[in-house]
C-alpha cells in the first residue's frame, strides 16, 4: 500500500529566506506526483506536475524535484513572502488504473514579516 | 471561465439524515473524485468515476454513495449509515487515465457538520 510521508509537518520562516519542503513515497511504480497549496478553509490549487520519467519542473519561484528511485521528492521555495503561507500538499498517482492520488497530510508553512 | 464548482460551500447535517453535496465541472474532463479532509490526516479517496455511468469505490466508501448521469456532474450524498461524516469534502476531475496520468483540478469543497 502506497504511503505518502511530508516533513515537516509545521515551518515558520522570515521572509525572504529559500526553503526546501519535503515528500516521500514507499512505493515508486507511479505515473506522477503532484504538488498542491491549500489555502485556509479552501480546495487545492494545483502548482507543479512532475511526470516519472522526469526530475524536475519549474514554475516561477517554485521548483519541484524527483527521485523515483529513492522514493523522495522535494518543493524548492525560492525569496519567501508572507503570500505563501499555507498548506502544501505532496500526491502521487498510483499506477493500476483509476488515475488515483494519495496524498501526503502536508506541510503548514508560515512566511512572517 | 473553465472549472469546478462544489456547492453548497457549508452544509449542515442531523443525525439521521441524508444530504447530498454537489460538484460540476465544465472542463470536458472525463474522470471525477470525491475525497474527504480531517485534520491531521491527508486526503482519502471516497469514490471516482471514469466515465458516465461508471464509478469505482475508494478507501472510505461505507456510507456513501454517487451517481454519474453526466459527464458534467458528480454528486455525493452522505447518507446515515455514515457514523462520522463531519468533515470537509473535496470534487476533483482531470482527463481519463492514461499510461502518463493527466493532472488534477480540485473544487473549493464543502465543509460538512453533524448538528
Amino acid at each position: 500500500k502506497q504511503e505518502v510521508t511530508q516533513i515537516p509537518a509545521a515551518l515558520s520562516v522570515p521572509e525572504g529566506e529559500n526553503l526546501v519542503l519535503n515528500c516521500s513515497f514507499t512505493d515508486s511504480a507511479i505515473y506522477n506526483l503532484q504538488w498542491f497549496r491549500q489555502d485556509p478553509g479552501k480546495g487545492l490549487t494545483s502548482l507543479l506536475l512532475i511526470q516519472s520519467s522526469q526530475r524536475e519542473q519549474t514554475s516561477g519561484r517554485l521548483n519541484a524535484s524527483l527521485d523515483k528511485s529513492s522514493g523522495r521528492s522535494t518543493l524548492y521555495i525560492a525569496a519567501s513572502q508572507p503570500g505563501d503561507s499555507a498548506t502544501y500538499l505532496c500526491a502521487v498517482r498510483r499506477r493500476g488504473g483509476g488515475n488515483k492520488l494519495t496524498f501526503g497530510t502536508g506541510t503548514q508553512l508560515k512566511v512572517e514579516l | 471561465d473553465g472549472g469546478i464548482t462544489q456547492s453548497p460551500k457549508y452544509l449542515f447535517r442531523k443525525e439521521g439524515q441524508n444530504v447530498t453535496l454537489s460538484c460540476e465541472q465544465n472542463l470536458n474532463h472525463d474522470a471525477m473524485y470525491w475525497y474527504r479532509q480531517d485534520p491531521g490526516q491527508g486526503l482519502r479517496l471516497i469514490y471516482y468515476s471514469q466515465i458516465v455511468n461508471d464509478f469505482q469505490k475508494g478507501d472510505i466508501a461505507e456510507g456513501y454513495s454517487v451517481s454519474r448521469e453526466k459527464k458534467e456532474s458528480f454528486p455525493l450524498t452522505v447518507t446515515s449509515a455514515q457514523k462520522n461524516p463531519t468533515a470537509f469534502y473535496l470534487c476533483a476531475s482531470s482527463y481519463r487515465d492514461s499510461p502518463l496520468g493527466e493532472e488534477a483540478f480540485f473544487g473549493q469543497g464543502t465543509r460538512l457538520t453533524v448538528v
